[in-house]
């Protein structure tokens, strides 16, 4: 199946910081979603994002589907940014309609 | 701005007992789906529910697991006898037209500990 892996596994930024993190899979996706994991453990989706850019607010994320791989920016990091990050995908040929999570990238804020 | 609701937040239980997660699906959404994801470990899938039937099920969701949509609102996870390895934490998600093609909504999770 469709194999995802997220870099860097860990990332601590001081406040203010901008971060750019990686997500590779091994296929062409049909889906691909960013979701964010609070401290609270709920996840917060972030972006729909199979191919293009999208931005919102301080984030953004570019797929370069051809490539296979997205990055998720964040700029001007704050405290409440901390958590961890997933990447999850989805095709036609393999998941069929279900995510395939990466295992994240943990972000640490500090003030 | 609509969203997937699940209770409870957390449960704790005894081995061997029966628990029941429970959903509600944005209201218009007609494909629901199951994960989960073991204390520092990423996300699984268990399955997806399409028109009152499983629609995919994975390795993980064996006949311990059974899900029900018991009416037009809910949407449940059932495991019959619960073991230690099913300490999780579960999340629902739901989508409009089940389409691969669309953002699947995730609801808050039900942190579940096993004794």
């Amino acid at each position: 199946g469709i194999q995802v892996e997220q870099s860097p596994p860990d990332l601590i930024l001081q406040e203010g910081a901008n971060s750019t993190l990686r997500c590779n899979f091994s296929d062409s996706v049909n889906n691909l979603q960013w979701f964010h994991q609070n401290p609270w453990g709920q996840l917060i989706n972030l972006f729909y994002i199979p191919s293009g850019t999208k931005q919102n607010g301080r984030l953004s994320a570019t797929t370069v589907a051809t490539e296979r791989y997205s990055l998720l920016y964040i700029s001007s990091s704050q405290t409440t940014d901390s958590g961890v990050y997933f990447c999850a995908v989805a095709n036609y040929g393999g998941s069929q309609g279900n995510l395939i999570f990466g295992k994240g990238t943990k972000l640490s804020v500090k003030p | 701005e609509p969203e997937v609701t699940q209770t409870p937040s957390h449960q704790v239980t005894q081995m061997g007992q029966e628990v029941i997660l429970r959903c509600v699906p944005i209201s218009n959404h007609l494909y629901f789906y199951w994960y989960r994801q073991i204390l520092g470990q990423k996300v699984e899938f268990l399955v997806s529910f399409y028109n009152n039937e499983i629609s995919e099920k994975s390795e993980i969701f064996d006949d311990q697991f059974s899900v029900e949509r018991p009416d037009g609102s809910n949407f449940t996870l059932k495991i019959r006898s619960t073991k230690l390895e099913d300490s999780a934490m579960y999340f629902c998600a739901s989508s409009e037209y089940g389409g691969i093609q669309e953002t699947q909504y995730f609801g808050p999770g039900t942190r579940l500990l096993v004794l």
